[in-house]
């Protein structure tokens, strides 16, 4: 069936330091990606809407300057932390459109020291 | 402010029993609400889903009731198994928008005893 990579599953970055967490569909072509965060006992929050050759459509309250989205591929879509803060450890998970399916990725769990 | 609010941070049932599991929401635009089912290291899984058009949609074990006059929607699980034990999102989704724009609650942590 259909699966969505994400790597890394977990990283731990230096504060002030940039990170990029990779999304990609491995057997399907992927014209959405979503991004979201999920802060401890806490639900799964959309950071972002991430169309393939197009700017991401961020959410209310995610600033595009620090979360960078590329979505260079149909089937990768990156998430870019810039310039992290201990605030931004969270768990990041994307997830993938196919058609009326959505396909998540496994997250990826930063730390920031 | 959180739309989809599922109160249950945990359950506990035993094997053969029934779990019901809740999740309540505050916006009146969602018209399609999802469970997925999460395991530890992996992504969500979709479980099943309910059109607002709908007020049951059933799956084998799984049956999820919608009552949209209190916002209110349940997945039950019967018989439940100890495979079952996983954590439970409930997620919504509003008309007009992306297919994969959804609105999660907290999850739940469901736990079956054998």
């Amino acid at each position: 069936g259909a699966v969505v990579s994400q790597h890394p599953s977990r990283v731990i970055c230096k504060s002030g330091t940039s990170v990029k967490i990779e999304c990609r569909s491995l057997d399907f072509q992927a014209t959405t990606m979503f991004w979201y965060r999920q802060f401890p006992k806490q639900s799964l929050m959309l950071m972002a809407t991430s169309n393939e050759g197009s700017k991401a459509t961020y959410e209310q309250g995610v600033e595009k300057d620090k979360f960078l989205i590329n979505h260079a591929s149909l089937t990768l879509s990156t998430l870019t932390v810039t310039s992290a803060h201990p605030e931004d450890s969270s768990f990041y998970i994307c997830s993938a459109e196919t058609g009326n399916t959505i396909y998540f990725g496994e997250g990826s769990w930063l730390t920031v020291v | 402010d959180q739309q989809v609010k599922q109160n249950s941070p945990s359950l506990s049932v035993q094997e053969g029993r029934i779990s019901i599991l809740n999740c309540d929401y505050t916006n009146s635009m969602f018209d399609y609400f999802l469970w997925y089912k999460k395991y530890p290291a992996e992504g969500p899984t979709f479980l099943i889903s309910i059109s607002s058009i709908k007020d049951k949609n059933e799956d084998g074990r799984f049956t999820v009731f919608l009552n949209k006059s209190a916002k209110h929607l349940s997945l039950h699980i019967v018989p439940s198994q100890p495979g079952d034990s996983a954590v439970y999102f409930c997620a919504a989704q509003a008309g007009g928008t992306s297919y994969g724009k959804l609105t999660f609650g907290q999850g739940t942590i469901l736990t079956v005893h054998p």
